[in-house]
C-alpha cells in the first residue's frame, strides 16, 4: 500500500459546481498535512494548510479525519480557474520528519 | 525576483553524458530539496539538505549526486545521464514552518 493515495481522476465538473477530493494516509504517527496546487507544468504551490479541527479559506475547506487515515479538500463554487492538479502532502514525525507527496488529483472546470 | 530559480530550465543530453542542474533561493531557508517528477508517481524525494554541511539521502538517490555549494546553492548532479531519468526535476526550499516553496523545475530528456 501506498504511504500517500490518492484518486488521479481527473474529476470533470462544471463551473459552480461542489467537488471533494479525498487522500488517504498509511502511517498513523503521520503530523502534519497540506495541500498543494499544481498548474499544468508548473511548480506545486501550497493551498492550505489542514488543521485537526479543519479549516476554511475562502471557498475551500480541508478536513481531517484522524481515525479513518485521511484528509479531505472541499471546492465550493468552481471556478475555471481551479481547474489543476491537487497534490496532498503529509508529514511523518520520528527519526527525522519525513515528508511524503501524493501522486494528485486532476480537476477540470468545465463551463 | 522568483524566490527559488534553476537552471537550465530545458535540457536534452544523451545517455552516459554528465549534467548539472543548479538551485539558488533568495528566501533565507536552510532546508533545500531536490525532487523528480513522473507521470502518475508524483514528486519524489531525491536528496535534502538541512544546512550547508548536511546532505541525506532521499528516496530515489542512486544515480544522483548532490553539493550543497552555499546556504542559498544547491546543485544536483547526474554523473552517467541514463533514458530512465528522463523527468521534471523540481528544487524547494523550506523553514522550520515546513511549508515547501518550488523553483520552476527543468525538464530533462536523456536520449
Amino acid at each position: 500500500r501506498k504511504e500517500v493515495e490518492q484518486d488521479p481522476g481527473p474529476f470533470n465538473v462544471p463551473e459552480g459546481a461542489t467537488v471533494a477530493f479525498n487522500c488517504t494516509y498509511s502511517n498513523s504517527a503521520s503530523q502534519s498535512f497540506f495541500w498543494y496546487r499544481q498548474d499544468c507544468r508548473k511548480e506545486p504551490k501550497l493551498l492550505m494548510s489542514v488543521y485537526s479541527s479543519g479549516n476554511e479559506d475562502g471557498r475551500f475547506t480541508a478536513q481531517l479525519n484522524r481515525a479513518s487515515q485521511y484528509i479531505s479538500l472541499l471546492i465550493r463554487d468552481s471556478k475555471l480557474s481551479d481547474s489543476a492538479t491537487y497534490l496532498c502532502v503529509v508529514i511523518t514525525t520520528g527519526g527525522g520528519n519525513k515528508l511524503t507527496f501524493g501522486t494528485g488529483t486532476q480537476l477540470k472546470v468545465e463551463l | 525576483d522568483a524566490d527559488v530559480t534553476q537552471t537550465p530550465r530545458n535540457r536534452i543530453t544523451k545517455t552516459g553524458k554528465r549534467i548539472m542542474l543548479e538551485c539558488s533561493q533568495t528566501k533565507g531557508h536552510d532546508r533545500m530539496y531536490w525532487y523528480r517528477q513522473d507521470p502518475g508517481l508524483g514528486l519524489r524525494l531525491i536528496y535534502y539538505s538541512f544546512d550547508v554541511k548536511d546532505i541525506n539521502k532521499g528516496e530515489i538517490s542512486d544515480g544522483y549526486s548532490v553539493s550543497r555549494q552555499a546556504q542559498a546553492k544547491f546543485s544536483l548532479s547526474l554523473e552517467s545521464a541514463i533514458p530512465n531519468q528522463t523527468a521534471l526535476y523540481f528544487c524547494a526550499t523550506s523553514d522550520l514552518a515546513r511549508e515547501q516553496f518550488f523553483g520552476p523545475g527543468t525538464r530533462l530528456t536523456v536520449l
